[in-house]
C-alpha cells in the first residue's frame, strides 16, 4: 500500500471513447504529477499540480486534459486518443514542490490500451 | 548526451554476490538523487535518496554519490531473488522535475 491509489488498473479503450483516469493520495501531500511510463522509455513527466494549480504542462497533447479539484484527488480525463498512447500511466505525490528534496510517492498505475 | 543515463541491462548475478547499479547524469547543479525499484506491473518503489558525496547504507542497499563525477550507484548486498526487478535512478532537474532514466533490469539468479 502506497498511499496513492489509482483506478482503474487495466482500461481498454477505443481511439473514439472519453474516459478518465483517477488518482487519490491518502499522505496528505501538496503535489501531484501524472507520468507516461512506455516500454523501453524513461518516465515522461505530463503534468504537476501544486495546491490544486497546475504548474507544469510538458507539450502535452490536448487530447490528455488534467483536472485536479483537490490537493488529494487527480483525473486525467482521455478523447480521441492515438495507439502510441497506449503505456501506463503513473500518477505520484510528494509534500511539496520546495527544493528538489522530496522523495516522490507512485500508484501502481493505470495500464491503458488503444484498439 | 541523455540528462540520465543507466545501462538497461539485463544485470544477472548469482543469490549472494553484489549487485552493482551505476547512473550518471548530466546537470552538475543537481542535489539529491533517488532510487526507485519496479517490479513489473507495479509501480516505482523509492528505496534510497543520497544528497552528499560518500555512501549512504540502509540495510544491503548502499547508495554511492560521486559529484564531481556526476555518477551515482547502488550496491545490494547478499542479493535475493526477491531484488529481481527494474531500478530506477531519478534526478531532479528543477526542484520538481525529475529526470527518470531508464531503468536497468537486474535479475537474480537462485
Amino acid at each position: 500500500e502506497t498511499g496513492v491509489t489509482q483506478t482503474p488498473r487495466h482500461l481498454v479503450m477505443g481511439m473514439t471513447n472519453k474516459k478518465s483516469l483517477k488518482c487519490e493520495q491518502h499522505l496528505g501531500h501538496n503535489a501531484m504529477y501524472w507520468y507516461k511510463q512506455s516500454a523501453k522509455k524513461p518516465l515522461e513527466l505530463m503534468f504537476v499540480y501544486n495546491f490544486k494549480e497546475q504548474t507544469e504542462n510538458n507539450s502535452v497533447p490536448s487530447r490528455f486534459s488534467p483536472e485536479c479539484p483537490n490537493s488529494s484527488h487527480l483525473f486525467l480525463h482521455l478523447h480521441t486518443l492515438q495507439p502510441e498512447d497506449s503505456a501506463l500511466y503513473l500518477c505520484a505525490s510528494s509534500q511539496d514542490l520546495l527544493g528538489g528534496l522530496q522523495p516522490q510517492h507512485f500508484g501502481d498505475g493505470t495500464r491503458l490500451s488503444i484498439l | 548526451q541523455k540528462e540520465v543515463e543507466q545501462n538497461s541491462g539485463p544485470l544477472s548475478v548469482p543469490e549472494g554476490a553484489i549487485a552493482s547499479l551505476n547512473c550518471t547524469y548530466s546537470d552538475r547543479g543537481s542535489q539529491s538523487f533517488f532510487w526507485y525499484r519496479q517490479y513489473s506491473g507495479k509501480s516505482p518503489e523509492l528505496i534510497m535518496s543520497i544528497y552528499s558525496n560518500g555512501d549512504k547504507e540502509d540495510g544491503r542497499f548502499t547508495a554511492q554519490l560521486n559529484k564531481a563525477s556526476q555518477y551515482v550507484s547502488l550496491l545490494i548486498r547478499d542479493s535475493q531473488p526477491s531484488d529481481s526487478a527494474t531500478y530506477l535512478c531519478a534526478v531532479p532537474l528543477r526542484t520538481y522535475k525529475y529526470i527518470f532514466g531508464t531503468g536497468t533490469r537486474l535479475k537474480v539468479l537462485a
